[in-house]
């Protein structure tokens, strides 16, 4: 098991709604980056950020934000769901001072909009 | 964009066999390349991690090898096990501060 840890651990919510998925990165790591994966897809990467600051975005809209605190744990937050935002959401933690070294990936908050 | 594929999407092999699974990506400016392993509806877990400098990384049965100028990685399982079933993801990192997936290998090791 690594150290990274989510929650919840299963979230439902209905088209419109807004909602906040947390993570807490291992101990040492500075940098936490947040993916999507749909069923039956291989993780898509939303941003990543390192200390504090966004240091990286895929191609996900303004709607999908987030947050690094002072102790590196981190806030995703999805504005106006759709029913496509139905996913596993992973974060992962990575580096000692480096930031793109080996990902260590937390066991994923499973969102479901309906 | 990169661009990351696996072949096979699937494999099923009977206990014993060794295998080997494909990764190959369209950008070879890459900053490093992981595989994972995740079983059904669990997070990921790192299996190898190879910097962009690196030809191939080994733990226990596993070997994983970097061909950057050809866009290749391959994932060596030696002497497969019922418990190593589960979808191998790879994916690569590159110099934006971006990560990219497959859609990963499923695989069914049977007793």
């Amino acid at each position: 098991e690594t150290g990274v840890t989510q929650s919840p651990t299963h979230l439902i919510k209905t088209r419109g709604q807004q909602v906040t998925l947390r993570c807490s990165s291992q101990s040492g790591h500075n940098t936490v980056s947040w993916y999507q994966q749909a069923l039956g897809q291989g993780p898509q990467f939303i941003f990543q950020y390192y200390r504090e600051e966004e240091n990286g975005r895929g191609n996900f809209p303004p709607r999908f934000s987030g947050l690094q605190f002072p102790n590196y744990s981190s806030e995703l937050n999805v504005n106006a769901l759709e029913l496509d935002d139905s996913a596993l959401y992973l974060c992962a933690s990575s580096g000692a001072g480096v930031p793109f070294y080996e990902q260590y990936f937390g066991p994923g908050t499973r969102l479901t909009v309906t | 964009k990169q661009e990351v594929t696996q072949i096979p999407a699937a494999l099923s092999v009977p206990e014993g066999e060794n295998l080997v699974l494909n990764c190959s990506f369209t950008d070879s400016a890459i900053y490093n390349l992981q595989w994972f392993r995740q079983d059904p509806g669990k997070g990921l877990t790192s299996l190898l991690l190879i910097q962009s400098s690196q030809r191939e990384q080994t733990s226990g049965r596993l070997n994983a090898s970097l061909d950057k100028s050809s866009g290749r990685s391959t994932l060596y399982i030696a002497a497969s096990q019922p418990g190593d079933s589960a979808t191998y993801l790879c994916a690569v990192g590159n110099n934006f501060n971006k990560f990219y997936f497959g859609s990963g290998t499923k695989l069914n090791v049977k007793p």
